[in-house]
């Protein structure tokens, strides 16, 4: 069976710090996907980031970055100099390997406020 | 641009009705989900089709069935709705052969049960 954990459930900076959201996941599959997603206050999700088993390279976007590590099985996230705009739940999901097309299996979301 | 759309945002529905959530893609994707999203639990997945008129169910397909009759139209039918199926129902699509494996999410249904 496979299992995300986010166990941070809400997080609040003051604006301009940085922020580590943690995801742990576990899974038997030796080939799987990893997922980010953003709900702002609107409630859409918002695709951030996929990354698959065989690629362990951290990426960063901008003000994002992700630390896959595969010996810890964590797919952590970091906003730099956080805004407010980032306010929202976080979600981290995990697919086998079908590769999301078999539907994910999310964590429980943590929810990040920014104070101005 | 691509697009998700739900038929309502918000719906209130009684005890024992027959509720009708609708989901609509014009990606032409294959592959369609149901998720239920709740506080303190995330989104859990109630069912998925991978084509016209074919279902599977996800983790918590009791008390739910899905139709679809034509690609770009998910259904999710609650037979007859009950208090606990208060919450956020979330429709998303995706390409069966795809290089971003990104799930695309409507906007949401908020159904309330009284």
């Amino acid at each position: 069976a496979q299992k995300v954990t986010q166990a941070q459930t809400e997080i609040s900076v003051v604006e301009k710090e940085d922020v580590t959201l943690d995801c742990v996941y576990e899974t038997r599959d030796t080939t799987y996907y990893l997922f980010w997603y953003k709900q702002p206050p609107s409630g859409e999700l918002v695709f951030l980031i996929r990354r698959n088993s065989f690629d362990e390279q951290n990426e960063i976007s901008g003000r994002y970055s992700w630390n896959f590590q595969k010996s810890t099985s964590s797919f952590n996230f970091t906003i730099t100099a956080s805004q407010v705009v980032d306010s929202a739940v976080y979600f981290c999901a995990l697919s086998w390997a079908g590769g999301g097309a078999d539907g994910l299996t999310f964590g429980k979301g943590t929810h990040l406020i920014i104070q101005p | 641009d691509v697009k998700v759309t739900q038929s309502s945002r918000y719906l209130v529905k009684r005890t024992g009705e027959k509720v009708f959530l609708e989901c609509v893609q014009d990606m032409d994707h294959e592959n369609m989900f149901w998720y239920r999203q709740d506080p303190g639990l995330g989104l859990r997945l109630i069912y998925f089709s991978y084509d016209v008129k074919m279902k599977e169910k996800g983790d918590i397909p009791e008390g739910y069935s899905v139709s679809r009759e034509k690609k770009e139209r998910f259904s999710l039918i609650l037979e007859s709705a009950s208090t606990n199926q208060t919450s956020m129902y979330l429709c998303a699509s995706i390409a069966r052969d795809t290089s971003s494996y990104e799930q695309y999410f409507g906007p949401g249904t908020r159904l309330t049960v009284t």
